[in-house]
């Protein structure tokens, strides 16, 4: 298995529920990022959580890191139709640290107005 | 924040021709810039780290003379898919890190590569 796995594959809601995003990796971390990507466009860095931060909070999302889990969740708060898009959680793995980040396999978030 | 422009957006071209791609890092100075390779609904997978001065690091299973990367300054690096195929065709996308490291890093808008 891939190195930041994330589930669901896919998630529709309505305008205004939560949506919740989880990602899996397997090796130790000195970081786990969150980004966010609209069809056909690049990815746009939303939040960073460090291996020894359990919880991280930026506007409307919220994020956590279970590292006894190697796990991590990002929460939306009151989705917008705009908040429709692909999220990629991406590890910076100890063991290669300074050399790349690996994405997982995102999840495609649809809000439906 | 920091911005990565990323040229062209799409590109058609024939079979066995070369194509190039520009990632210009706009406000900062990147030693280092990433290419990555995405298929549709897939992740993004790192093709080579690119070093300004010096050259790329390709990763396993990534034709280094078939993919050309040039870093020539602080601000632009360069892919050139070279004699591209049809299965060449995908969505190429570089970024780069104002501050070298892997902690946040800035994305072109990618390049829609088609090869007819």
């Amino acid at each position: 298995s891939q190195q930041g796995e994330e589930d669901p594959q896919a998630l529709s809601i309505q305008e205004g529920e939560n949506a919740t995003m989880n990602c899996s990796y397997k090796t130790s971390i000195n970081n786990l990022q969150w980004y966010r990507q609209n069809s056909g466009r690049g990815l746009v860095h939303l939040i960073l959580i460090r291996s020894n931060e359990r919880e991280k909070h930026s506007g409307r999302l919220r994020v956590t890191l279970d590292t006894s889990k190697k796990s991590s969740s990002l929460l939306i708060t009151a989705s917008r139709a705009a908040d429709t898009a692909s999220y990629f959680c991406a590890t910076d793995a100890r063991e290669t640290s300074g050399s790349r980040l690996t994405f997982g396999e995102g999840t495609q978030l649809t809000v439906n107005p | 924040g920091a911005v990565v422009s990323q040229h062209p957006s799409w590109v058609i071209c024939k079979s066995g021709t070369s194509v190039k791609i520009e990632c210009r890092s706009l406000d900062f100075q990147a030693t280092t810039m990433f290419w990555y390779r995405q298929f549709p609904k897939q992740s993004l997978m790192l093709m080579a780290t690119s070093n300004e001065g010096s050259k790329a690091t390709y990763e396993q299973g990534v034709e280094k003379d078939k993919f050309l990367i040039n870093h020539a300054s602080l601000t632009l690096s360069t892919l050139t898919v070279t004699s591209a195929h049809p299965e060449d065709s995908s969505f190429y996308i570089c970024s780069a890190s104002p501050t070298g490291l892997y902690e946040k890093l800035f994305f072109g808008s990618g390049t829609q590569l088609s090869v007819l």
